[in-house]
């Protein structure tokens, strides 16, 4: 119930293209989901997050949407580049809990 | 203001040896958590430290400890260091904890055991 499924492994796309990483949870005691983009060599950055009172939100080229219903959430690159090329994790926080899926390499082709 | 700090970025270590790692969160923040990553295992949670008490914990052996000191500051020890515990060891601040606030990381440590 702790864990946080994160789909999928990895993901090549062209430039442009819209990415899509999805993630799903199990325990409706999280009200915290953070993205957060890893570069080679690099600690994860976070990116984006939103809480569950709201299906959408947009920040530039990133948008997180959120079912909460479903208990499920995804990350969305708008107009990709390769510059965005990284690993992505996602991660569900509640109370004292904060768990990472185990991430999703993104190659953007220029 | 100046994000969480983590030293040595490197270290290569012996097998049997043990290392210290350190890490100085965000000002203001109070929690420290510790994570290893290893590209088979993505990030797996060490242990959380806030106001000076191991909060949480997870599965790793006893050979893995931390501490938090008054300022905030963690240092996490590995004791008889084996060839798996090569990884980059990260460490996240956070101003209360885990509970739906932000967790910022610094650029970690990466140790390698020979």
């Amino acid at each position: 119930q702790q864990q946080v499924k994160q789909s999928p492994q990895s993901l090549i796309v062209q430039k442009g293209g819209i990415p899509i990483i999805n993630c799903a949870y199990e325990n409706t005691a999280f009200d915290y989901f953070p993205w957060y983009q890893q570069f080679p060599g690099k600690g994860p950055a976070l990116l984006i997050a939103i809480r569950p009172d709201v299906s959408e939100k947009k920040e530039g080229r990133f948008t997180i949407s959120f079912n909460k219903s479903a208990k499920q959430f995804s990350l969305h690159i708008m107009d990709s580049q390769p510059g965005d090329s990284a690993t992505y994790f996602c991660a569900a926080s509640g109370g004292q809990n904060f768990v990472f899926g185990p991430g999703t390499r993104l190659s953007v082709l220029p | 203001k100046a994000g969480v700090t983590q030293t040595p970025r490197y270290l290569i270590k012996t097998r049997g040896q043990q290392v210290t790692l350190s890490c100085s969160p965000i000002s203001g923040h109070r929690s420290v958590s510790w994570y290893q990553q290893t590209p088979g295992q993505g990030l797996q949670f060490l242990f959380e430290y806030f106001s000076e008490t191991q909060r949480n914990k997870g599965n790793f052996p006893g050979r893995f400890s931390g501490r938090q000191f008054s300022n905030s500051r963690s240092e996490m020890n590995v004791s008889t260091l084996e060839l798996g515990d090569s990884a980059l060891y990260l460490c996240a601040s956070s101003r209360t904890g885990a509970g739906g606030t932000e967790a910022f990381f610094g650029q970690g440590t990466r140790l390698t055991v020979v």
